[in-house]
């Protein structure tokens, strides 16, 4: 069964460094059709899609939060790494990694310019709040 | 970059059929499959439909999807309304470019 656990700190200060690791069973961070991308919830809000990776080591970063973020991958110890810099209370939410399946041919076999990103599971979350 | 737009909140009684609507503001809503989330109180999404209308197995039936290439705009169906289908519930599509985008959650209460 394919799971994906969040972990980190539940309590950052204003223009701290947050560092979260998603840590995935069931499933190869080698494996090119799947990622693990990085979304978050405020309290009460939407989704907001953050930063993602694939097996060759191609990132993709939200453009408003690019400058902030950085992405990394240890495939031996099945773990995704999110670093966030400059956190500020704007930045609480509930902070999800989910596997994102990246491929080409759709449900009609049909071969596809672009590719289909989307999610299949998602990881419980961890809550961040950032309070001084 | 595109924008994704639902309807803040939604409701309607048990039995009955709602629609919940997903606009593309840029860019054709047929460019990128349309995939919809559902995320129950307190619960991490789920996916309830994925490539515009194609259900996830163990998603029943009355969970349906469609595009209007007219109106830009992508449709999430749910027709004999439950209790246990209040939810909020997200579109998302891929821009081409590396960036993803989510709409901004319908929240449907089954009153």
């Amino acid at each position: 069964q394919v799971t994906l656990k969040e972990s980190g700190p539940v309590l950052v200060k204003p223009t701290e460094t947050l560092t979260l690791t998603c840590t995935v069973s069931d499933f190869s961070l080698s494996n090119a059709r799947m990622g693990v991308s990085w979304i978050r919830q405020p309290p009460g809000k939407a989704l907001e899609w953050l930063a993602h990776i694939f097996s060759n080591d191609e990132k993709s970063y939200s453009p408003s939060l690019k400058s902030r973020l950085t992405i990394s991958k240890d495939t031996s110890k099945s773990q995704v790494v999110l670093t966030m810099t400059n956190m500020d209370p704007v930045d609480t939410a509930r902070y999800y990694c989910a596997r994102i399946l990246r491929y080409y041919y759709d449900h009609r076999g049909y071969y596809l310019s672009v590719s289909i990103r989307r999610f299949d599971t998602w990881g419980q979350g961890t809550l961040v709040t950032v309070s001084s | 970059n595109f924008m994704l737009t639902q309807p803040h909140s939604v409701s309607e009684s048990p039995g009955k059929t709602v629609i919940i609507s997903c606009t593309r503001n840029t860019g054709s809503i047929a460019s990128n499959y349309v995939h919809w989330y559902q995320q129950r109180p307190g619960s991490s999404p789920t996916t309830v439909i994925y490539e515009d209308n194609q259900r996830p197995s163990g998603v029943p039936d009355r969970f349906s999807g469609s595009i209007d290439s007219s109106s830009n705009s992508a449709s999430l169906t749910i027709s004999g309304l439950k209790t246990e289908d209040e939810a909020d519930y997200y579109c998302q599509s891929y821009d081409g470019s590396d960036s993803l985008v989510f709409g901004g959650g319908t929240k449907l209460t089954v009153l």
